[in-house]
This record gives structure tokens, sequence and C-alpha cells, in this order.
């Protein structure tokens, strides 16, 4: 079946570090991908998305590329914060059709001063 | 607009009791989902709902769980009887399913369960 597999945890940076959260996914057909971000004692939120191959997510300083060919969906940020600190999500949705998504293990990325 | 609102924030209860979270979708999103994280299993999609009429509860782990959707406003995810295992964070989500639309989630801030 459809699945996501994204590295595992926990990452920890220093203020100002470049990030990278690998995210590899297996799916028939042609997913749309996405990355949710959960806040301590929050519920997820969406990050970014791309809908498409080749396509490029971004929000926050945040950037994801959707390379069919390597099906992969990595999550980058050039200059973190402390802010950032949060457990990351990759996701698919199968299809236009199906409107449930499918989340990977999370990463939970500590940002430190 | 208020987002997804989910009661109680944090439950504790002695196993064998009866557990029920509640859920109020964003207004006018037809599809409504229940998740369950925990570290040791992620999130799961217990059930999800179009137009309150379920569509896939296989991700429901046996039959002590059950979840109706009265109404286009409210959800209900039940427990009995509840068993330390069940203890997780349960999260309701809610999406709005036009053609075209990427689908996003809207989570509520989750209900947090622990049986002892």
């Amino acid at each position: 079946g459809d699945s996501v597999t994204q590295m595992e945890g926990p990452v920890t940076l220093s203020e100002e570090a470049f990030l990278t959260i690998n995210c590899t996914y297996t799916a028939t057909g042609y997913p749309s991908l996405f990355w949710y971000v959960q806040y301590p004692g929050e519920g997820l939120q969406l990050l970014l998305k791309a809908t498409k191959a080749d396509d490029k997510g971004s929000n926050k300083g945040f950037e994801a590329t959707y390379r069919k060919e390597t099906t992969s969906f990595h999550l980058e940020k050039g200059s973190v914060q402390v802010s950032d600190s949060a457990v990351y999500f990759c996701a698919l949705r199968r299809s236009s059709n199906d409107y449930k998504l499918s989340f990977g293990a999370g990463t939970t990325v500590t940002v430190r001063a | 607009d208020a987002g997804v609102i989910q009661s109680p924030r944090h439950e504790v209860t002695e196993m064998g009791q009866e557990v029920t979270l509640r859920c109020k979708p964003i207004s006018g999103h037809d599809y409504l989902f229940w998740y369950r994280q925990t570290m040791m299993r992620g999130l799961e999609l217990l059930i999800y709902f179009n137009n309150n009429v379920p569509i896939d509860d296989s991700g429901m782990p046996e039959d002590r769980f059950s979840a109706k959707m009265p109404n286009a406003s409210f959800s209900t995810l039940k427990i009995q009887p509840s068993e330390p295992r069940d203890s997780a964070v349960y999260f309701c989500a809610s999406s709005l399913g036009l053609a075209g639309n990427t689908g996003e989630l809207f989570f509520g801030e989750g209900s947090r369960l622990t049986v002892l």
C-alpha cells in the first residue's frame, strides 16, 4: 500500500544551522505530498505541499521539491530558529479523489540557541 | 473563524471505564477524520466521514471503539471499555473536499487520554 518513510529523529541543531529531513514515499499513481508541523501541545498544521512532480512547496523559509524519479520530498531550511523546534510529518494523499492522508512517523527537531 | 474544537483536552480514567471524545469540525467542512497518535505507532487514521457518513473505519482497532457523526457539526469517538493501551493523543481533523482542492486537513489540539 501507499506509505511514507521519513528519517528518524531526534534531530538537534544550533540556531542558524541548515536543516534537512528526508522523506521518501511509495505510491501508485500521482500522489500529493505534504509536510505538516506540530508545535508542542498543539495539533498538526500544514507547512507546505506539492501536488505534482517537480513542484516546489515553500513556507516560512522551508522548502521541499516533489521528486518523482527518486520518490522523495525532502524538507529543507537554510537557517533554523529556536521557534522551529517541533515535530515534522511528511504525508501523502493518494489521489485527488482520496481525502485521507497517510503520515510518516514524524521527526522531532530541537533547535538550541 | 474557529478551528476544529476538541474536548476534553485531557482525560484520565481507569481501565474499564467508558471514554467519549468530542469534536466540532470547521463549519462547512464535509470531511472529518479521527487520528490516534502514540510514540510507538505514530499517527494512525482510525476512521473518516464524508457528509456525516463513515467512509473508511478500517483503522478502528477493535469493537471497543466506535465513532458517530450525527450531524455536520459534531462527532464522537467512544471507547468502551477502555484499556491502558488506549492511552494516546486523539486528534480530530476536518477538510473541505471540493474538486481541485488539495484536501488540506485542519487539526484540533487533540485529546490526551490516559487509562490507568
